[in-house]
């Protein structure tokens, strides 16, 4: 089975932090993606990587990088934290030559305060 | 930007009723999926039908797909308590790149009442 994990559940920090956030996928997948998820909003695409060391923009990366040194390891950077980046934060990760199918890890819910 | 739109937005049935989900989209796509996901939980893949199928069965579930109308539909037969969730639409479109990215729609939420 797939697994992706995620470091945190919850997570509150302060307005004006640096927050980092992990995702770790044990399939050897080149596919990692960062979302965010709001009421009413569905998922929105913020950052992805095809490889190692390479990433490209979604819909919403504006407040967000990203960093990706290692295959299994997609991390989410807030590089300083605003009480609007407070959302359920989903990572992904997809095989290459797949039909896109994602598997997702549990959810981070950050509340910035 | 988003691009399947679940209709409806929240459903209500009784246990053993059929639950019925409708998407529509709008560029053109490679496959659509279906995702759920269990309240605060990550998604779970559910099913995925590809632009040239029409119909497609896994268990209780049933997608149907028309890319004339740029939409699709999602039917769990004899819903249980345990199927209260909400679900997902997610297109892979034909223009994304290597990394096949996906675009979901806002959710459809389901309850099944025992």
């Amino acid at each position: 089975d797939v697994k992706v994990t995620q470091s945190s559940r919850y997570l509150v920090k302060r307005t004006g932090e640096k927050v980092f956030l992990e995702c770790v996928q044990d399939m050897d997948h080149e596919n990692m993606f960062w979302y965010r998820q709001d009421p009413g909003l569905g998922l929105r695409l913020i950052y992805f990587s095809y490889d190692v060391k390479m990433k490209e923009k979604g819909d919403i990366p504006e407040g967000y990088s990203v960093s990706r040194e290692k295959k299994e390891r997609f991390s989410l950077i807030l590089e300083s934290a605003s009480t609007n980046q407070t959302s359920m934060y989903l990572c992904a990760s997809s095989a290459p030559g797949s039909s896109y199918e994602q598997y997702f890890g549990p959810g981070t819910r950050l509340t910035v305060t | 930007s988003q691009q399947g739109e679940e209709d409806p937005q929240a459903l209500s049935i009784q246990e053993g009723e059929n639950a019925t989900m409708n998407c529509s989209y709008k560029t053109s796509i490679n496959n659509l999926q279906w995702y759920r996901q269990n309240s605060g939980r990550g998604l779970v893949h559910l099913i995925l039908i590809r632009s040239n199928e029409r119909e497609k069965h896994s268990g209780r579930l049933r997608v149907t797909l028309d890319t004339s109308k740029k939409s699709s539909s999602l039917l769990i037969t004899a819903s249980r308590a345990a199927d209260t969730a909400s679900y997902f639409c997610a297109t892979g479109d034909i223009s994304s790149g290597s990394a096949r990215q996906l675009t979901f729609g806002s959710g459809t939420q389901l309850t099944v009442l025992p």
